[in-house]
């Protein structure tokens, strides 16, 4: 079975500073992607960032970056310079190439970015 | 307009009675997906389809029954409504290509409350 967990289930940052939100999955596949998404109070679904797992170097999108460790199977969303509206539900989630219809999500880490 | 739209927004209900949430999309997408949201749980994969007159089921797929005579719409129906499907529901969509890529496009969501 695949699963992701995400072991934060809340977590505050400061205005400015930087914070890291971790995640853990499990596939016995070799050829996978890897996502975070956000979800602002809005409840809309916004992808963050995108990893191909046979891609050694980590993703970065502006101040997003993530921590791709492919044999610990971790996928860490950094963020910095956090702003207010960065406020959200971050989901990690991961698709195969064998389950092509299927993304499977972690639980969820609610962000607080406080002024 | 363009996209992929949900509707109704919200909705109450009460236990036994149908209910049908409807999605729309307008891209052309081959595939189309059902999740349902709870707290703790992240977003669990109902039913999807690969193409129209094509579904499968998901992970949580009891109670529930999709169909889809159209490319564009994946209407998502309850057929007898417990209090257990008190959730809020996304539709997403992907075009094939998007397979690579492995990005899911999610509607806003319908808040479902079965009282």
């Amino acid at each position: 079975a695949q699963t992701v967990t995400q072991s934060q289930p809340e977590m505050s940052v400061q205005e400015a500073e930087t914070v890291t939100l971790s995640c853990t999955y499990d596939t016995s596949e070799n050829n996978y992607y890897l996502f975070w998404y956000k979800q602002p109070p809005s409840r809309q679904m916004i992808l963050v960032i995108r990893q191909e797992a046979y891609k050694q170097q980590n993703a970065t999108e502006n101040r997003f970056s993530v921590n791709f460790q492919k044999a610990a199977k971790s996928f860490s969303l950094k963020i910095s310079d956090s702003q207010l509206g960065d406020t959200a539900m971050y989901f990690c989630a991961f698709i195969t190439n064998n389950a092509g219809n299927m993304l499977t999500f972690g639980g969820g880490t609610r962000l607080m970015v406080k002024p | 307009d363009a996209g992929i739209t949900q509707s109704p927004r919200y909705k109450i209900t009460e236990t036994g009675r149908q209910v049908t949430l409807m999605c729309h999309q307008t891209w052309s997408h081959s595939y189309m997906f059902w999740y349902r949201q709870d707290l703790g749980h992240g977003l669990r994969l109902i039913y999807y389809s690969a193409a129209a007159d094509i579904t499968d089921k998901g992970e949580v797929s009891d109670g529930y029954v999709v169909s889809r005579s159209k490319t564009e719409n994946f209407p998502l129906t309850l057929e007898s409504a417990t209090r257990s499907q008190t959730s809020v529901y996304f539709c997403a969509s992907r075009g094939i290509r998007d397979i690579l890529l492995g990005e899911q496009y999610f509607g806003p969501g319908t808040r479902l409350t079965v009282t």
